[in-house]
C-alpha cells in the first residue's frame, strides 16, 4: 500500500537543461497537485490535474513549465531551460477527489540548478 | 484568488505547554486539512475536517471546522520536543483545489 512516490528525491541540473519530476499517486487516486516550496516558505500551488486533464494551472509560470498526468503512468512536471531561480523543493500530492477529499504528499524532489 | 491567513507565523513555547494556531479566509471551503512538515520531508496529514462545526481529535491534537466554513483551528496539548516543525492548514474548495496557508513554525525552548 505505497504512498505517493516522487522521483528523483534530488536533482541537479545545469542552467539551460531540462528537469523532469515524476509523481506516482497513491493507488486509486485520480487527482494530482504540484506545489513548489522555497526554503523557510510555504507551499505555493502550481497545478492541479486529473487523469489526462489539466484542471487548474493558475500557479504555473507561463513559460518553460508544463505538467501532464497521462492515462497510464506517473504525473510529470517538466521544466525546460532551467534557471537558478527554479531551485526549490517540488511536492506532489494526490487525492481520490470527490467529497471528503484527503490529499497525501510525496517526499518531494529537491531541484538544484547550478 | 483564494487565500488562507494562517497565524501565528511562528511560536516559541516551553515543553508541556498547549499550542493553538488558526487559519481564516474570506472564502468558503468544503474541507479543512491540517499538515505537519519536518525538515527535508513532505507534509504529513494530521487531521481532516469535512463538516462545519466538526471537532476532531488525533491524540494530543484537536482541530475544528468553523461554523462559517471560513476558518479552522488546531490545538496541540502538552507539547513535546517531537512536535517541533511547520504546521500548515489547507482548505479544499468546491472545485477540489487545495489552498495552503503559509505555515506556523513551532519551536520548543529547552
Amino acid at each position: 500500500n505505497a504512498g505517493v512516490m516522487q522521483n528523483p528525491r534530488h536533482l541537479v541540473r545545469r542552467r539551460g537543461q531540462e528537469a523532469r519530476l515524476r509523481c506516482s499517486p497513491m493507488k486509486g487516486h485520480s487527482h494530482v497537485y504540484w506545489y513548489r516550496q522555497l526554503p523557510e516558505e510555504g507551499l505555493k500551488f502550481m497545478v492541479y490535474l486529473q487523469k489526462e486533464n489539466i484542471i487548474d494551472e493558475s500557479g504555473m509560470p507561463k513559460e518553460r513549465f508544463s505538467a501532464e498526468f497521462p492515462k497510464e503512468g506517473p504525473s510529470i512536471l517538466r521544466i525546460q531551460q532551467v534557471v537558478r531561480g527554479d531551485s526549490a523543493a517540488y511536492f506532489c500530492a494526490s487525492s481520490p477527489g470527490g467529497r471528503n477529499t484527503e490529499a497525501f504528499f510525496g517526499q518531494g524532489t529537491r531541484l538544484t540548478v547550478v | 484568488g483564494q487565500q488562507l491567513n494562517q497565524s501565528p507565523q511562528s511560536m516559541f513555547i516551553q515543553e508541556g505547554e498547549d499550542v493553538s494556531m488558526n487559519c481564516t479566509s474570506s472564502s468558503i471551503f468544503n474541507t479543512w486539512l491540517w499538515y505537519k512538515q519536518d525538515p527535508g520531508e513532505g507534509p504529513v496529514l494530521l487531521i481532516a475536517l469535512y463538516k462545519a462545526g466538526e471537532l476532531t481529535s488525533n491524540g494530543r491534537l484537536t482541530a475544528q471546522f468553523g461554523i462559517t466554513r471560513k476558518d479552522s483551528f488546531l490545538n496541540i496539548s502538552a507539547s513535546i520536543p517531537s512536535d517541533v516543525g511547520i504546521y500548515f492548514c489547507a482548505g479544499v474548495n468546491r472545485d477540489d483545489k487545495i489552498i495552503f496557508g503559509k505555515g506556523t513554525r513551532l519551536h520548543i525552548l529547552p
